[in-house]
């Protein structure tokens, strides 16, 4: 058990559909992270949001976007959902006052996303 | 930029048998590295970290890992398997940002 809870649990959208993952992280971590993990794959870094701000951003369009709140809990949100946009999304908090490398990341359980 | 390969998709082990799991790392420096464990429906579980020091690093669940300079690596190794043990693993290594492997599934037959 990390402390790290993710809602919902699974969600099914179609294409064009717009989604709202939300994170909650564990207490007394300040720093956020979103993975997408397809079928088979490994997790994909999507952002981390360090103390509400992006201090990151791999390799995703900015329809995918996300807040980080002062309680340090986040949501991801992805607009004009595309059909490989079906994947498992992580979600893992850490404590962080600098670089990610030596961030021990906590993750929850995911939002297993569909989209028809 | 960094990376990380795990050459093996899919491993299958004897109850009782020893495992190992590979990882090859590819970084300018001297890496940090993470092995993460994921159980069907579950999120992703930390089983040991690399940081520097003692190049064998002992972790949750008698797992244990080598960091090999000289090959690149930081392979999973357990002596005596248990069925639980049947999940996915990661290999990791942050930069800007945190890049993971492909995976080795291990199934543990009885």
């Amino acid at each position: 058990e990390t402390g790290v809870t993710q809602s919902p649990t699974h969600l099914i959208k179609t294409r064009g559909q717009q989604v709202t993952l939300r994170c909650s992280s564990q207490s007394g971590h300040n720093t956020v992270s979103w993975y997408q993990q397809a079928l088979g794959q490994g997790p994909q870094f999507i952002f981390q949001y360090y103390r509400e701000e992006e201090n990151g951003r791999g390799n995703f369009p900015p329809r995918f976007s996300g807040l980080q709140f002062p309680n340090y809990s986040s949501e991801l949100n992805v607009n004009a959902l595309e059909l490989d946009d079906s994947a498992l999304y992580l979600c893992a908090s850490s404590l962080s006052g600098g670089p990610i490398a030596k961030n021990i990341q906590y993750f929850g359980a995911g939002t297993r996303l569909s989209v028809l | 930029a960094q990376s990380v390969t795990q050459p093996d998709i899919h491993i299958t082990v004897s109850e009782g048998a020893s495992l190992e799991l590979r990882c090859n790392y590819s970084y300018g420096a001297t890496p940090y590295l993470f092995w993460y464990v994921q159980s069907p429906g579950q999120g992703l579980q930390l089983l040991l970290k690399y940081f520097s020091g003692d190049t064998l690093v002992q972790g949750i669940k008698g797992f244990e890992a080598e960091f090999k300079r000289s090959q690149s690596s930081f392979n999973l190794r357990k002596p005596s398997v248990h069925w639980s043990d049947a999940a996915e693993y990661f290999c990791a290594v942050p930069g800007n940002q945190f890049y993971f492997g492909t995976g080795t599934s291990l199934t543990v037959i009885p």
